[in-house]
């Protein structure tokens, strides 16, 4: 079974606090993900890595930056969280083979006061 | 207009319907389709995977693929209390990464 765990499931935090949000996956996954979720919007996608130190953009990136350094884990970085940044944030993994899907984690939710 | 697009809901059926949820998207491109189960506060999991047109059954689960309409469904027989969720579709072109989503489906089963 592939296991994706995330480090908090509930974090509060301060306006212009930086914030560092970890993803583990033990499959050996090639890419990893990034996304919010927000009620009516549905999942978004932040950015993603299909290897170490690599990453790519996705749909909303302002405001945020990534990180990874081993293949296992991708984190993701609020430079100065602000309130509109109160969110479910998910990650996910998948196997790269271009016909897989992905596998999400349990899941963090912020709020930025 | 969103490449998917998914009817939010929500959706509340006696125990023991069957339940429809459907999607419908626009880029004629994608391969593989998807649904996502998503219970309150948990991140989603994958319950179905398809390739193309066609159907797969998966016990009480049934995924349904019609690319000629753009137009994806997911029937659940014998719906259970425990299928409460909220349900999302998902798509992708072969040998991309990137998964497009719907907006996801709230589905209430009462007891």
């Amino acid at each position: 079974d592939v296991k994706v765990t995330q480090s908090s499931r509930y974090l509060v935090k301060r306006t212009g606090e930086k914030v560092f949000l970890e993803c583990v996956q033990d499959m050996d996954h090639e890419n990893m993900f990034w996304y919010r979720q927000d009620p009516g919007l549905g999942l978004r996608l932040i950015y993603f890595s299909y290897d170490v130190k690599m990453k790519e953009k996705g749909d909303i990136p302002e405001g945020y930056s990534v990180s990874r350094e081993k293949k296992e884990r991708f984190s993701l970085i609020l430079e100065s969280a602000s309130t509109n940044q109160t969110s479910m944030y998910l990650c996910a993994s998948s196997l790269g083979t271009g016909t897989d899907t992905q596998y999400f984690g349990p899941g963090t939710r912020l709020t930025v006061l | 207009q969103k490449e998917v697009e998914q009817d939010p809901g929500p959706l509340s059926v006696p125990e023991g319907a069957i339940v429809s949820l459907n999607c419908t998207y626009s880029n004629s491109a994608f391969q593989y389709f998807m649904w996502y189960r998503q219970y309150s506060r948990k991140g989603p999991e994958l319950l179905m995977y398809t390739y193309s047109s066609g159907n797969k059954e998966d016990g009480r689960f049934t995924a349904q693929v019609d690319k000629s309409s753009k137009y994806i469904s997911l029937f659940i027989r014998d719906s259970q209390p425990s299928d409460s969720a909220t349900y999302l579709c998902a798509m992708k072109e072969t040998g991309a990464n990137n998964l497009f989503f719907g907006t996801g489906t709230r589905l209430t089963v009462i007891p």
